[in-house]
C-alpha cells in the first residue's frame, strides 16, 4: 500500500513554456503534499507543501507565480512550472503524507524536466 | 539554524557491515527518517526513529540518541545492490522534514 505515481516520468520543453507534472496517491487519501526539488549531487530541496483545498505553503525562495501547485482532491496534487527556463532544469519529487499520527511521507517516481 | 550532517561518501566491502552518522540540531523533533535513493530515482523509506534506542528490520538497523542529537543507521551483510545515497531526515516542530545532504555509500566486491 501507500503508493504515489507522478506523470511524466520526464519531459523535455523548450524554454518559455510550461510544463504540469501530476502527482496521484493511488491507494490512499494524501492531506497533505510536499513538491521536492533535487539538483544533481544535492538534497532534496522543498519547494511547497500543499493541504488538499488550500493555497499552497511555498518555501522562501520559491517563487510561486512561476511554480503553480494545485491540490484538488485528496489523491491529485500538480505542479506547473510556467515559462521554464534551463535553470529550472532539475529532478521533481513529490510526497504524500496521510493523517494520523505516523509521520512518513511516501514518494513518487520523480520527474526529469530537461528546457532546453 | 537548523541542521543535519552526515558524511559525504563512504566506501565498504561486498559482504562487511557499514554505519552511517547522522547528526542534527532543529527546532523540536518529531522523528527522525532514513531514506535509501538510487541514482536518478526517489528516494525509499528505510526506518523511523522516535523514541531512544535501535531499531532492527532485517539487515537495516538505525540508532536514535535524542540526547546526542544522533543517529546511526547500520547495514549488515553488504550487497552491491547496496550501493546508494542515504538521506538522514529529522521532523521539526511544525512537522516540515529537513533533509541531510546525504551519504553516497560505494560497495566494492
Amino acid at each position: 500500500g501507500a503508493v504515489v505515481s507522478q506523470h511524466p516520468s520526464w519531459v523535455i520543453c523548450k524554454s518559455g513554456t510550461s510544463v504540469k507534472i501530476e502527482c496521484r496517491s493511488l491507494d490512499f487519501q494524501a492531506t497533505t503534499m510536499f513538491w521536492y526539488r533535487q539538483f544533481p549531487k544535492q538534497s532534496l530541496m522543498l519547494m511547497a507543501t500543499s493541504n488538499e483545498g488550500s493555497k499552497a505553503t511555498y518555501e522562501q525562495g520559491v517563487e510561486k507565480d512561476k511554480f503553480l501547485i494545485n491540490h484538488a482532491s485528496l489523491t491529485l496534487s500538480t505542479l506547473t512550472v510556467t515559462s521554464a527556463h534551463p535553470e529550472d532544469s532539475s529532478f521533481y519529487i513529490c510526497s504524500a503524507k496521510t493523517g494520523g499520527d505516523y509521520n512518513e511521507q511516501f514518494f513518487g517516481p520523480g520527474t526529469r524536466l530537461t528546457v532546453l | 539554524g537548523q541542521n543535519i550532517d552526515q558524511p559525504t561518501e563512504m566506501t565498504a566491502t561486498e559482504g562487511a557491515i557499514v554505519q552511517i552518522n547522522c547528526t542534527y540540531q532543529t527546532s523540536g523533533f518529531n522523528g527522525l527518517f532514513w531514506y535509501q535513493q538510487h541514482a536518478g530515482e526517489a528516494p525509499t523509506f528505510l526506518s523511523y526513529n522516535v523514541l531512544d534506542g535501535l531499531e532492527e528490520k532485517g539487515r537495516f538497523s538505525s540508532f536514535l540518541s535524542r540526547s546526542k542529537g544522533y543517529s546511526y543507521l547500520l547495514l549488515k551483510e553488504l550487497q552491491m545492490k547496496d550501493s546508494a545515497s542515504y538521506l538522514c531526515a529529522v521532523m521539526d516542530s511544525n512537522y516540515q522534514l529537513i533533509w541531510g545532504a546525504g551519504t553516497k555509500l560505494i560497495i566494492k566486491p
